[in-house]
């Protein structure tokens, strides 16, 4: 089956810093998402991508759908305590009907440091 | 932004029980639901997908018969673990699309003793 390649695992900053991370997969996605979890909780959305090369942004938040359709990224600006938690990207073969059931990376755990 | 319901949170029972769990689309119809399972410090996995009205489609490795999916309506969805064992404690989700993107429910702890 396809797998994803989430990078980092985790990750250590300070109060301020920017993030980034990625995800990139061996075979072609046609829409990515980038979800945030908290503990106990399930995934919330943050941001989708439905075309190659589309970026877009939610409030500090960007994430771009690569040109190949096989990777993503997602970038925090100004971190701030409450983005702690664990970054899931996923990929969805659908081109967007939503038929189709998501495969998630192995997550990116965000630690901020006061 | 949609809202997804599942229930209960917290299972906690003895092996051999049947357990089932609910989710449902609150403020939408959702033309299709899914199921996940996430075990401890790991991602999720796509258990099943469930259009109202008809059979799920399960994925390779998942067990219909333990698994069983019910989507009697177009907000309610079903889980029911069937004779579950120490094995099948995880934390079931569910999410809910009517055309991209997929909401989560808030997951259920399931812990069988």
């Amino acid at each position: 089956g396809q797998q994803l390649n989430q990078s980092p695992q985790s990750m250590f900053i300070q109060e301020g810093e920017d993030v980034s991370m990625n995800c990139t997969s061996s075979s072609i996605f046609n829409t990515w998402l980038w979800y945030k979890q908290d503990p106990g909780e399930g995934p919330v959305l943050l941001i989708a991508l439905y075309k190659a090369g589309e970026l877009t942004s939610n409030g500090r938040l960007t994430a771009q759908f690569g040109i190949t359709r096989k990777d993503s990224f997602l970038n925090i600006s100004a971190s701030i305590p409450s983005d702690v938690g664990i970054y899931f990207c996923a990929g969805q073969e659908d081109s967007g009907g939503g038929a189709d059931g998501l495969t998630f990376g192995k997550g990116t755990h965000l630690i901020i440091q006061p | 932004g949609a809202v997804v319901s599942q229930h209960p949170s917290w299972v906690i029972c003895k092996s051999g029980t049947s357990v089932k769990i609910e989710c449902r689309s609150l403020d939408f119809q959702a033309t299709t639901m899914f199921w996940y399972r996430q075990f401890p410090k790991q991602s999720l996995m796509l258990m099943a997908t469930s259009n109202e009205g008809s059979k799920a489609t399960y994925e390779q490795g998942v067990e219909k018969d333990k698994f069983l999916i019910n989507h009697a309506s177009l907000t309610l969805s079903t889980l029911t673990v069937t004779s579950a064992h120490p094995e099948d404690s995880s934390f079931y989700i569910c999410s809910a699309t009517k055309g991209n993107p997929q909401h989560f429910g808030d997951g259920t702890r399931l812990s069988i003793l």
